[in-house]
Parts: C-alpha cells; sequence; structure tokens
C-alpha cells in the first residue's frame, strides 16, 4: 500500500526554524518528484515546493524561497523540509504529496504534469511567541 | 505568482449536476493542458480526482469529469450525492511552480 507519513511538526517561535520529515513506502520512491503542500486553519490549500526524483531539481513558492530547503534522501526513501525563519503566517498543516509529474522536452527544459496523486494525513506547524 | 479563479460555493440537490469553474489569469499557466482537481473533505488530506484536464484516477467515480475551454477550466459532478459535500481546488502549472486555485465549498441541499 503507498502511504507518506509526516513527522517533526510542532510550536515554534517566530524566526525559530524546523524540520519537517516524510516517510515514503509502498512505491518506487526515486522516480516520483515529491513536494510539500500546506494548508493554513480555515484556508485554502498552498503549494511550497517541489523536488525531482532524483533530487536535482528544487522548485520553490515565492513565500518560502530562501527560508526553506527541500531535500530527499532516495535511500531511506525519506522527504525533509528544513524551514527556517519562520513566520506567523506559516503556521498550517503541512503535506507531503507524491507528484505531480515532471517530464523534460526535447530541449532539455522540465514541465510539471499530471496531479499529485498520493497525500500524507499532514503535520502541524504553529508559529507564535 | 500566477493565480486561479474559483467560485467561493456551489450548491445542488442529490441526483443534480454541478460545474466548478477554474479561470486562469496569466497566460502563462502552461496552456492549462494539465489542471487536476482535488477533493477535500473536512479535517483531511486532498484527494486526486482529475488530472490532465479530464483524465479519472484509478477509483475516481465516473460522475466526476472535467473539461476545457480557453483559460477555463471545469469540474463536472452528475448525478450529486451527499457524499460529494466538500471543498473542491483546481492547480495549474507554470514552468516552475503548483498554482492553487482558492477552492470552492461544494453543499448538497
Amino acid at each position: 500500500e503507498v502511504h507518506l507519513l509526516e513527522t517533526g511538526g510542532g510550536l515554534v517561535q517566530p524566526g525559530g526554524s524546523l524540520r519537517l520529515s516524510c516517510a515514503a513506502s509502498g512505491f518506487t520512491f526515486n522516480t516520483y518528484a515529491m513536494s510539500w503542500a500546506r494548508q493554513s486553519p480555515g484556508k485554502g490549500l498552498q503549494w511550497v515546493s517541489t523536488i525531482s526524483g532524483r533530487g536535482d531539481s528544487t522548485y520553490y513558492a515565492d513565500s518560502v524561497m530562501g527560508r526553506f530547503t527541500i531535500s530527499r534522501d532516495n535511500s531511506k526513501n525519506t522527504l525533509d523540509l528544513q524551514m527556517i525563519s519562520l513566520r506567523v503566517e506559516d503556521t498550517a498543516e503541512y503535506y507531503c504529496v507524491r507528484g505531480p509529474g515532471l517530464a523534460v522536452t526535447g530541449q532539455g527544459s522540465r514541465y510539471f504534469y499530471y496531479g499529485m496523486d498520493v497525500w500524507g494525513q499532514g503535520t502541524t506547524v504553529t508559529v507564535s511567541s | 505568482q500566477s493565480a486561479l479563479t474559483q467560485p467561493a460555493s456551489v450548491s445542488g440537490s442529490p441526483g443534480q449536476s454541478i460545474t466548478i469553474s477554474c479561470t486562469g489569469t496569466s497566460s502563462d499557466v502552461s496552456d492549462y493542458k494539465y489542471v487536476s482537481w482535488y477533493q477535500q473533505h473536512p479535517g483531511k488530506a486532498p484527494k486526486l480526482m482529475i488530472y490532465d484536464v479530464s483524465d479519472r484516477p484509478s477509483g475516481v467515480s465516473n460522475r466526476f469529469s472535467g473539461s476545457q475551454s480557453g483559460n477555463t477550466a471545469s469540474l463536472i459532478i452528475s448525478g450529486l450525492q451527499a457524499e460529494d459535500e466538500a471543498d473542491y481546488y483546481c492547480t495549474s502549472y507554470t514552468s516552475t511552480s503548483v498554482i492553487f486555485g482558492g477552492g470552492t465549498r461544494l453543499t448538497v441541499l
């Protein structure tokens, strides 16, 4: 069974740091791009970051660029999100997600396609003093 | 970054069909070829319902379908059931990002 399990959420003060982890199982991890998405209380879904299957390409939302770092360990089937300089507005449920698809054109550029087809249950990050 | 606009809410009675629209505001949104739709029940993780505009993942009811016209994608739910009451989100892609719509609350009357 395909499964994603997030850990690492908690309460942190503004300006603090936190590292989220996601353990993947039930599929060939290194063949899938992986993402983090989040949802603030009572708000909509927001994409945070995506990393390619081999880990050689990373993408970030403008709101987290320079503060968050996505990484993966394909030998351990794990996905991480290192978050620094946390802000109150980073408070959210953070989801580990399989996908979207990431393909390469004949010219060597990459593009997203398909969807995000497996979601973890989420881990809660609260940024508050 | 680009934005996708959805109606805040839609409603319908059991057995009816409803449509949720998703309109892009930027010409950079990957020509809208790869729109996907997600269903989220309260307190639950989202579920992929439609990908690449109109394809359904295995296990998703054929009451759910997708279409696109220009820069507007649509999710159509036919034969509404009580269990369809949920929030629905569209997504599309730029060359470097994933864009979510603001979400639509579907109420089954």
